[in-house]
């Protein structure tokens, strides 16, 4: 039973165009994450987002939406891709306790090439 | 940048011995998180410290945390082959619900 999943694990799609990934998660978590992984494995937080709030890194461009139709699910959709997406694309979820979150359980990634 | 920052960079080791790899970060924090990642694949949480911590142990895992000098370290006893992967921290804040992870450590243990 996978914990985190992410659909696809790779996608290749030509610049300009509009694509969507998928996560979900069966933990009962309240919180999801997306993140960027670049080729020098520089991890970066782009989006968390519970059913309260959605914070989002001031540096992610406007083209990078997050989309929760319900808890246990976090899309990701991407306008306009550029070269620059390029990247593996992680989700992640947490509990949280007391107002603190804790670990992270990450899904397997999603290997995006833009042409 | 709230990012922490591991050090090494890389770590080659013979199996048996120990690994130390280092985390700096620069804001204040709630706790500390030390992950694996192998190649491909996502990454897996080993240990979370909290800023009232000062040490803690999982199996031959061994974590520091220094909040005076914004500093952890990650210790890896008797390393075995398996153990070749990325490792990085992230920092939790105090204040939303966003971590920071740093570039990593690629450490590999030749057997």
């Amino acid at each position: 039973d996978t914990a985190v999943s992410q659909t696809p694990k790779y996608l290749v799609t030509q610049m300009g165009n509009d694509k969507s990934i998928k996560c979900e998660q069966n933990l009962g978590h309240d919180t999801m994450y997306w993140y960027k992984q670049d080729s020098k494995k520089f991890l970066k937080i782009m989006f968390s987002y519970n059913n309260k709030e959605l914070i989002i890194n001031e540096t992610v461009p406007n083209r990078f939406s997050p989309k929760s139709p319900d808890k246990a699910h976090l899309n990701l959709h991407i306008n306009s891709l550029e070269l620059g997406d390029s990247a593996v694309y992680f989700c992640a979820s947490s509990a949280q306790l007391a107002g603190v979150y804790n670990e992270q359980f990450f899904g397997p990634g999603t290997r995006l090439t833009v042409l | 940048s709230q990012q922490g920052e591991e050090d090494p960079q890389a770590l080659s080791i013979q199996e048996g011995e120990n690994a130390t790899m280092n985390c700096s970060y620069k804001t204040s924090i709630n706790n500390l998180q030390w992950y694996r990642q192998n190649s491909g694949r996502g990454l897996v949480h080993l240990i979370l410290i909290r800023s009232n911590e000062r040490e803690k142990h999982s199996g031959r895992l061994r974590v520091t945390l220094d909040t005076s000098k914004k500093s952890s370290s990650l210790l890896i006893t008797a390393s075995r082959a398996a153990d070749t992967a990325s490792y990085f921290c992230a920092t939790g804040t105090n204040t939303g619900n966003q971590f920071y992870f740093g570039t990593g450590t690629s450490l590999t243990v030749i057997p």
